[in-house]
């Protein structure tokens, strides 16, 4: 079963536009992650962000958590066409499952 | 270069046949796990390994069978393969997963056809 969900679906934006996406879990975490998937290769590990954290930066990534709410938001600042890509939220439990969400699909034109 | 290597890329076999997808990491990771893709539906845990003989299963394991005999590799094998067994495959490792806060290494994936 699923334990994230993201939304929206899909997004589509033009270069130089923020993107954000958000994901919503259903049951108490240890962390929560965020990757990224280019058309049919593996997944790269962008952010993680513990149970404890609130907030967390890497570059033009802005991640959020809400323990309270169960939902965590990405922000992709200033994009740009290579951060056309699915995106995903992943929540690990304490005893390191890692369990993934459907994705975002995100377009970014030129 | 620190990577999970996944082999083959593309396989295309007919029902019933065994098949063996190949995983190794040069990581050294304590904690591995196979993954599968299908469209809408995200990526699916298949079975994961703590460490060497310590295996167990995720959430979609009929049809699979795994080992992990050393510490780098993690095979997944399908005894007897299923059309809808069809689908992108990945394999993952993570260091310490018993700690619970690494990010995971995802192989380039395995796209299976079974017809």
């Amino acid at each position: 079963s699923q334990q994230g969900e993201e939304d929206p679906q899909a997004l589509s934006i033009q270069e130089g536009e923020n993107a954000t996406m958000n994901c919503s879990y259903k049951t108490s975490i240890n962390n929560l992650q965020w990757y990224r998937q280019n058309s049919g290769r593996g997944l790269v590990h962008l952010i993680l962000i513990r149970s404890n954290e609130r907030e967390k930066h890497s570059g033009r990534l802005r991640v959020t958590l809400d323990t309270s709410k169960k939902s965590s938001s990405l922000l992709i600042t200033a994009s740009r066409a290579a951060d056309t890509a699915s995106y995903f939220c992943a929540t690990q439990q304490s005893w390191g499952k890692l369990q993934f969400g459907a994705g975002t699909q995100v377009v970014v034109t030129p | 270069e620190a990577q999970v290597t996944q082999n083959p890329r593309y396989l295309i076999t007919v029902t019933g046949k065994k098949l063996t997808v190949t995983c190794s990491q040069n990581m050294n990771h304590e904690y591995m796990s196979w993954y599968r893709q299908d469209p809408g539906l995200g990526l699916r845990q298949i079975y994961y390994s703590m460490n060497v003989e310590v295996t167990d299963k995720g959430d979609v394991p009929e049809g699979y069978k795994v080992s992990r005999k050393e510490k780098r590799n993690f095979p997944l094998i399908l005894e007897s393969p299923s059309p809808n067994q069809t689908s992108l495959y990945f394999c993952a490792s993570s260091s310490n997963g018993q700690k619970a806060n690494y990010g995971y290494t995802f192989g380039s994936g395995t796209r299976l056809t079974v017809v």
